[in-house]
């Protein structure tokens, strides 16, 4: 069984301040980890992955994200925010299932950031 | 290059309607698809995935079904639309079997039943 728990529906950041979305999973199983972030009526582009080896991990647009086992988190930061970073942010776990990619998303955290 | 073309945009249907929207991929072979249904303050959904032409499974019960007439032509569908059954409606893809292969997701559909 795997989880997924996003803290905080809805962040609010000013322009050029850290970013900080939480991410916890639970997996039976090594994680697979995921950011996915959707901007209004699109779908989701993925921003970065964890799969194995290092930990932190870095994605476009500046962000990154660091693996620690025994805290079971994935959160995601950026030094500096940035009026198009205001989008929804989703956090994601895989594992594999008869055949097919099996991900859980979180329920997805909408960033604000205000001027 | 791949892409992932979700159509219609939009859609207002009313109860009782049957829907039919449409998912198809370019630029790769025998891909995982997958459809997912988006609710506000609920996250995705898994409603169906496809390892292959004609192989559907379904995550949860419900008054959808989908098809995969061809490699890469995902259709979701439902005889008789549900207020439920409104949201926005994602298809994805995935290379075959590889958890740590992210998905791609198509523009989606948003489906408001009245």
């Amino acid at each position: 069984a795997q989880s997924v728990t996003q803290l905080g529906s809805h962040v609010s950041v000013s322009e050029g301040a850290l970013v900080l979305l939480r991410c916890n999973y639970s997996s039976s199983v090594p994680p697979y980890l995921f950011w996915y972030v959707q901007y209004p009526n699109q779908g989701l582009q993925l921003l970065l992955k964890y799969t194995t080896g290092a930990t932190l991990v870095k994605g476009i647009n500046g962000f990154e994200a660091e693996f620690k086992k025994s805290e079971t988190s994935f959160h995601l930061t950026k030094p500096s925010a940035h009026m198009s970073d205001a989008a929804e942010y989703f956090c994601a776990v895989s594992r594999p299932s008869g055949g097919y990619q099996k991900v859980t998303f979180g329920t997805g955290t909408k960033l604000q950031v205000i001027p | 290059s791949q892409t992932i073309h979700q159509w219609p945009a939009t859609l207002v249907q009313p109860v009782g309607s049957p829907l039919s929207l449409e998912c198809t991929v370019e630029g790769t072979s025998n891909p995982n698809l997958y459809w997912y249904r988006q609710a506000a303050g609920r996250g995705l959904q898994l409603l169906f995935y496809s390892v292959g032409i004609g192989q559907i499974s379904s995550e949860v019960p419900q008054n959808l079904s989908a098809s995969r007439p061809q490699d890469r032509q995902f259709i979701l569908s439902s005889k008789k639309l549900l207020l439920s059954d409104s949201g926005f409606y994602l298809c994805a893809w995935s290379v075959a079997a590889g958890p740590g292969d992210e998905q791609f997701f198509g523009p989606g559909t948003r489906l408001t039943v009245l």
